[in-house]
């Protein structure tokens, strides 16, 4: 079964720096899909992120940026110049691409200091 | 767009008492999920649907039934409530691509505590 971890359970940063988020999955798929989640107190899930494997090109999204590491089987996340926006829980989530099912890690808390 | 919305927004039951969430899209998606999130837990699962009339078993689909009667709404139940299934329940809907998952979109979550 695949698992995704996520091994910082709170991380903090302080307004316009640079903070980045580890995630490490388990997988034997070839071809996959990877995504970040972000988790307002609002509780609305928010895409940020969207990686598939068979690219080798990091997905950008504006201040949001990955490093997919597909020999690692790692996944991480870095935000650009923070923002007090961007407090949220963050979730790492694995699909196989095959169905569709999507495992999620258990999240990071994410707190912005201003 | 609305999105993917849902009813209600918090609930509070009692041991035993029957209740059911509804979710409902305006984006034509095929899937549509229904998840729980738990402290420490992430999402799971509860049950999916691949398109109208049709559900499956998720990971965790104990204790709850679903049904998907128009392509745009999908209902989770819950028969008899336990103080386990206090939780934060999220649905979610995707269109399928073949061979590519779309991204799922989540619709603002209830919040129900049973007690």
């Amino acid at each position: 079964a695949q698992t995704v971890t996520q091994s910082q359970p709170e991380m903090s940063v302080q307004e316009a720096e640079t903070v980045t988020l580890s995630c490490t999955y388990d997988t034997s798929e070839s071809d996959y899909y990877l995504f970040w989640y972000k988790q307002p107190p609002s509780r609305q899930m928010i895409l940020v992120i969207r990686q598939e494997a068979y690219k080798q090109q990091n997905a950008t999204e504006n201040r949001f940026s990955v490093n997919f590491q597909k020999a690692a089987k790692s996944f991480s996340l870095k935000i650009s110049d923070s923002q007090l926006g961007d407090a949220a829980m963050y979730f790492c989530a694995y699909n196989p691409g095959s169905n569709y099912k999507l495992t999620f890690g258990k999240g990071t808390l994410l707190t912005v200091n201003p | 767009n609305a999105g993917v919305t849902q009813t209600p927004k918090f609930r509070v039951l009692k041991t035993g008492q029957s209740m059911t969430l509804l979710c409902a899209q305006d984006m034509n998606h095929e899937y549509m999920y229904w998840y729980r999130q738990d402290p420490g837990m992430g999402l799971r699962l509860i049950h999916y649907s691949v398109g109208e009339g049709t559900t499956a078993k998720g990971e965790v689909p104990d204790g709850y039934n679903v049904s998907r009667l128009k392509k745009q709404n999908f209902l989770l139940g819950l028969e008899s409530a336990a103080p386990s299934q206090t939780s934060v329940y999220f649905c979610a809907s995707s269109y399928w691509s073949s061979g590519s998952p779309d991204t799922q979109y989540f619709g603002p979550g209830t919040r129900l505590t049973v007690l």
